[in-house]
């Protein structure tokens, strides 16, 4: 069946340091998301990726979408206190209605 | 408000227990999610409705039983659980259509120990 993998687990950084997590795809998807959970809460949605290398920004977040749908990005730049969490990708096959999570990248941030 | 109501948030109960937890949406979705997440282990889907009807069961156990009476209501009953089974249980919904998959929106997830 479809697999998301997600790296790194954890990442531990200073303030203002840039961060990235990466998200592989044992097949092709027709559609990637992010979620980002804080800590003690739920998953809440962050954005949708549907196109062949499409990128999309909000604010200081960067999102990638390979050219083959089969490996997505985020990148934060300048980090901040309250971007800690737990990052997940998600990602959506060509059929049924199940998306399948990765196992999420904790991020913490001193300052 | 995050427009996905679960209860209740906490429940501590014996393995010769029953119980069920709830969820409720008030977005007008027409899918609806029930998910395990505990430390080790990442998001694990259990089942999916799609307008009502059961579309996806990821070998839960039998002990899990859901009901979906309607399209924004949501149950999963518990009985004869085991330790293991102890984890934050979320239920989530969406706008599911044909060729996409919608943004899912989570409630706050019910915290279950098994005694």
């Amino acid at each position: 069946g479809q697999q998301v993998m997600q790296i790194p687990q954890y990442q531990h950084v200073q303030e203002g340091e840039d961060f990235t997590t990466y998200c592989n795809s044992s097949t092709t998807l027709s559609n990637i998301q992010w979620y980002k959970q804080r800590p003690g809460g739920h998953p809440v949605f962050l954005i949708q990726l549907v196109k062949s290398g499409e990128v999309k920004k909000q604010k200081r977040l960067t999102f990638q979408f390979g050219e083959a749908k089969k490996n997505s990005s985020l990148h934060i730049t300048a980090t901040q206190t309250t971007d800690v969490g737990t990052y997940f990708c998600a990602g959506h096959g060509n059929s049924g209605y199940a998306l399948n999570f990765g196992k999420g990248t904790s991020l913490l941030v001193t300052p | 408000e995050t427009g996905v109501t679960q209860t209740p948030r906490h429940l501590v109960m014996g393995m010769t227990n029953k119980k069920s937890l709830k969820c409720e949406q008030h977005l007008g979705h027409n899918a609806m999610y029930w998910y395990k997440q505990s430390a080790k282990k990442p998001l694990e889907l259990m089942f999916v409705y799609n307008f009502k009807e059961q579309t996806e069961n990821n070998s839960v156990p039998s002990r899990f039983s859901p009901e979906c009476p309607n399209s924004s209501h949501l149950f999963l009953h518990l009985h004869t659980l085991q330790p293991e089974d102890s984890a934050l249980y979320l239920c989530a919904s969406s706008q599911a259509r044909v060729t996409a998959e919608g943004p899912q929106h989570f409630g706050d997830g019910t915290r279950l120990s098994i005694l």
